[in-house]
């Protein structure tokens, strides 16, 4: 069975900080993967997509970047933190864009 | 633009009461995909549903069902007969196509009290 993996699952970071948040996905291949995340008031927004190796799409213009250097990894970066990055991200994944599952998130706060 | 609106923010209700979330969506596009997920309190999101914009059979699982109204924009989804477990925040997602790239409303928090 497929299962998406996530780490940490908290993280308090000073500003100004470098960010690395890694999601991996096992039972599938050539997952579509995505990065989403929830700020404060619920609303979950997507932050990139990625179909494939080293193919990612950013979504909103913002402080963080991605990459997929393996088929099943997806990781999350930022080389300084903001405050305004604070907030729970979520990984998730699916299979030819069906139905997607979700990680179980990390809460970054940003100090 | 596509958008998805969950107009009721909280809802509390006493357990073996039925409940119904709203949710109505806009799009332009003829062929897009609706979702319901659930986050419990530890925060995963739990998939619930998928419903296609060519299927507007309502679908009952148990205590929960969903009814899709293309005419209304509309996906909304009942729990019969909640139970304290069904505490939690509901999403109601739309995803263009089948690309898999959700928009999701701002979700409803329900507490289902004892």
């Amino acid at each position: 069975s497929q299962t998406i993996h996530q780490w940490p699952a908290t993280l308090v970071q000073p500003v100004g900080s470098p960010l690395s948040l890694e999601c991996t996905v096992e039972g599938t291949s050539n997952p579509n993967l995505y990065w989403y995340r929830q700020a404060a008031g619920r609303g979950l927004q997507l932050l990139f997509y990625s179909v494939g190796i080293g193919q990612i799409s950013s979504e909103v213009p913002q402080n963080l970047s991605a990459s997929r250097p393996q088929d099943r990894q997806f990781i999350l970066s930022s080389k300084k933190l903001l405050l305004s990055d604070s907030g729970f991200y979520l990984c998730a994944w699916s299979v030819r864009g069906a139905i997607a599952f979700f990680g179980q998130g990390t809460r970054l706060t940003v100090v | 633009a596509q958008k998805v609106t969950q107009a009721q923010t909280e809802i509390s209700v006493v357990e073996k009461e039925d409940v119904t979330l709203d949710c109505v969506y806009e799009t332009r596009d003829t062929t897009y995909y609706l979702f319901w997920y659930k986050q419990p309190p530890s925060g995963e999101l739990v998939f619930l549903i998928r419903r296609n914009s060519f299927d507007e059979q309502n679908e009952i699982s148990g205590r929960y069902s969903w009814n899709f109204q293309k005419s209304t924009s509309s996906f909304n989804f009942t729990i019969t007969a909640s139970q304290v477990v069904d505490s939690a925040v509901y999403f109601c997602a739309l995803s263009r196509g089948n690309t898999g790239k959700l928009i999701f409303g701002q979700g409803t928090t329900l507490q289902v009290k004892p």
